[in-house]
């Protein structure tokens, strides 16, 4: 595919059950991000990869969340023991390197909601 | 705390007729800005930039001005379009080779729609 494609598109779950989201960012892309968007809100950092650098976390809200990149391929976000503040809609978009401004492409996002 | 904020949740225009989407920043490190565009069950896409050395910048349809001193910048839309009916985002970043300028901080959104 010519995008960056996310999966599951949607994901209803069940308050304390842990969450994964995936991310294919697009072939070739080296730096990786993820934002997550509650409802009223703009978009907010959470992760961000570059290569086989150590990730910045500082979004990450709680060491509830993590994420995990292979080489410059495929991330999934990891939510354990969601709680019903965690539902928003998570994006995920890449770019050919970090530090280029305007260059992040983004997936449709996953919307998770925790009932 | 909104460091980027976009007073304007909706607006409505005739199609033909200027769009304009302000957005506002109270960080005076930012020093790229970004505006984004996005449709239902789509995830956003750039639109425009501009660096803090400009004040205008212009792309067809779409120009996006600066205002450092009042820390604030727009997006012209002219003439508007029906298909033009998105959610506007702009996003800001310490820019260049600062540290962490990958951290794009967006602001919530207007949503624009284009009358026909």
């Amino acid at each position: 595919g010519a995008g960056v494609s996310q999966s599951p598109s949607n994901k209803v779950t069940e308050k304390g059950k842990d969450v994964e989201l995936r991310c294919d960012p697009i072939s070739g892309h080296t730096a990786l991000y993820w934002y997550r968007q509650r409802l009223g809100q703009g978009l907010e950092f959470l992760i961000y990869f570059q290569g086989n650098s150590a990730p910045d976390k500082s979004g990450l809200p709680s060491d509830r969340f993590s994420a995990e990149r292979t080489g410059e391929s495929v991330s999934t976000l990891t939510i354990q023991r969601t709680q019903q503040e965690d539902s928003a809609v998570y994006l995920c978009a890449s770019s050919l390197s970090a530090g280029l401004a305007g260059e992040q492409f983004f997936g449709p996002g996953t919307r998770l909601t925790v009932l | 705390d909104q460091q980027v904020k976009q007073n304007s949740p909706s607006l409505s225009v005739q199609e033909g007729r200027i769009s304009i989407l302000n957005c506002d920043y109270t960080n005076s490190m930012f020093d790229y800005f970004l505006w984004y565009k996005k449709y239902p069950a789509e995830g956003p896409t750039f639109l425009i930039s501009i660096s803090s050395i400009k004040d205008k910048n212009e792309d067809g349809r779409f120009t996006v001005f600066l205002n450092k001193s009042a820390k604030h910048l727009s997006l012209h839309i002219v003439p508007s379009q029906p298909g033009d009916s998105a959610v506007y985002f702009c996003a800001a970043t310490p820019g260049g080779f600062t540290s962490g300028t990958y951290k794009y901080i967006f602001g919530t959104g207007t949503r624009l729609k284009v009358l026909a």
